[in-house]
């Protein structure tokens, strides 16, 4: 089974927009993480928010996180034909072992 | 590139054969987990390995079983092959040690086919 579910499916936007993504979860956690995978290959780590924190910022990346919601979202800023990969966001279910993906998100960004 | 390397990177079974995928993990993580991604969904755990012992299962059947090694390389065995079981399987290394304890560093994956 899946812990979380990211929304919207699929994303297509232009080069130099912003794409946001948002992930919804069922339990307890102690952090969300964001990986990306391109080409049905290896998961990148993005970037980690501990469940204490609201926002975090990597470069051109932006997570936020709502735990009273149990959601979180992820905001990529003026997109990158290279930034056309799948997205999922991952949580611990309060687990120090496992991590619990949902379905991703599949952002194409257009030249 | 996260150090972590997986062989081999494609495969093809017919049902009822097994099959032994490997994965090394990234210098000093002690930590291995495995994960089975079908076409269009996200990656399922299998099971975690911890200084050579199973530190945790997913919902998988016993025929399923993995291995660490004391170099911490790791392999997950398939027994009793189904179609289903047709997958990109992604290893993941990590450290339960120092800072970032909870990221997983993934390998490239191994895609299987299962005719």
């Amino acid at each position: 089974s899946q812990q979380g579910e990211e929304d919207p499916q699929a994303l297509s936007i232009q080069e130099g927009e912003n794409a946001t993504m948002n992930c919804s979860y069922k339990t307890s956690i102690n952090n969300l993480q964001w990986y990306r995978q391109n080409s049905g290959r290896g998961l990148v780590h993005l970037i980690l928010i501990r469940s204490n924190e609201r926002e975090k910022h990597s470069g051109r990346l932006r997570v936020t996180l709502d735990t009273s919601k149990k959601s979180s979202s992820l905001l990529i800023t003026a997109s990158r034909a290279a930034d056309t990969a799948s997205y999922f966001c991952a949580t611990d279910e309060g687990s120090s072992y496992k991590l619990i993906f949902g379905s991703g998100t599949r952002l194409l960004v257009r030249p | 590139e996260t150090g972590v390397t997986q062989s081999p990177t494609h495969l093809i079974k017919t049902r009822g054969q097994q099959v032994t995928l490997r994965c090394s993990s990234q210098s000093g993580h002690n930590t291995v987990s495995w994960y089975q991604q079908a076409l269009g969904q996200g990656p399922q755990f299998i099971f975690q390995y911890y200084r050579e012992e199973e530190n945790g299962r997913g919902n998988f059947p016993p025929r399923f079983s993995g291995l660490q090694f004391p170099n911490y390389s790791s392999e997950l065995n398939v027994n009793a092959l189904e179609l289903d079981d047709s997958a990109l399987y992604l290893c993941a290394s990590s450290s339960k040690s120092g800072r970032n304890q909870e990221t997983q560093y993934f390998g490239p994956g191994t895609r299987l086919l299962v005719l």
